[in-house]
């Protein structure tokens, strides 16, 4: 069984609205990571956030985690044409293992 | 600074038969882990390789193999192959310990059909 699932499965937006795709797990983490893959190729890696942290910014990226509700919630802001992708969140949880995927989100940026 | 290098990019091959995918680790990264990605979903872990030695493994039979190198490189072997192991296989690496700390970087992955 996966360990995050992403919400919602798809979403299709316009260039320069924000978009939030949000994650959710099962068991306690050390930290929850968010991936991008574009056309089924390989995962590029967006931003980290630690279990004792709320917020973390990177450029456009805003990643927020609530331990509490085992809940984490990506947004993009000022989407663009080029933000189209899956996106993916990965926890370590308890699981003694590599990181764990949820299914993904596929965001569709329309210009 | 090469990323991650997977070969090939693509490949067929019949039900029942073996194959082999490749990848090579970015420069100064010691450790590779293996996953599968099938169409519309998220990874798998298959297993991860540190100091050529399988250190974890996934939930996968034991078709799946592996094995790395002295130079960090690593194959992932599949035997018997079964038409529901048509999937995008990615390599990760990272260096020991600090892949579930700061990330890993991913190759683009082979493409395998069995048809």
């Amino acid at each position: 069984s996966q360990q995050g699932e992403e919400d919602p499965q798809a979403l299709s937006i316009q260039e320069g609205e924000n978009a939030t795709m949000n994650c959710s797990y099962k068991t306690s983490i050390n930290n929850l990571q968010w991936y991008r893959q574009n056309s089924g190729r390989g995962l590029v890696h967006l931003i980290l956030i630690r279990s004792n942290e709320r917020e973390k910014h990177s450029g456009r990226l805003r990643v927020t985690l609530d331990t509490s509700k085992k809940s984490s919630s990506l947004l993009i802001t000022a989407s663009r044409a080029a933000d189209t992708a899956s996106y993916f969140c990965a926890t370590d949880g308890n699981y003694g293992q590599n990181f764990v995927f949820g299914p993904g989100t596929r965001l569709s940026v329309l210009p | 600074d090469a990323g991650v290098t997977q070969s090939p990019t693509h490949l067929i091959k019949t039900r029942g038969q073996q194959v082999t995918l490749r990848c090579s680790p970015k420069s100064g990264h010691d450790t590779v882990s293996w996953y599968q990605q099938a169409l519309g979903q998220g990874p798998q872990f298959i297993f991860q390789y540190y100091e050529e030695e399988e250190r974890q493994r996934g939930n996968f039979p034991d078709r799946f193999s592996g094995h790395q190198f002295p130079n960090y490189s690593s194959e992932l072997n599949v035997n018997a192959l079964l038409l529901g192991d048509s999937a995008l296989y990615l390599c990760a690496s990272s260096l020991k310990g600090q892949g579930l700390v700061y990330g890993y970087t991913f190759g683009s992955g082979t493409r395998l059909t069995v048809v």
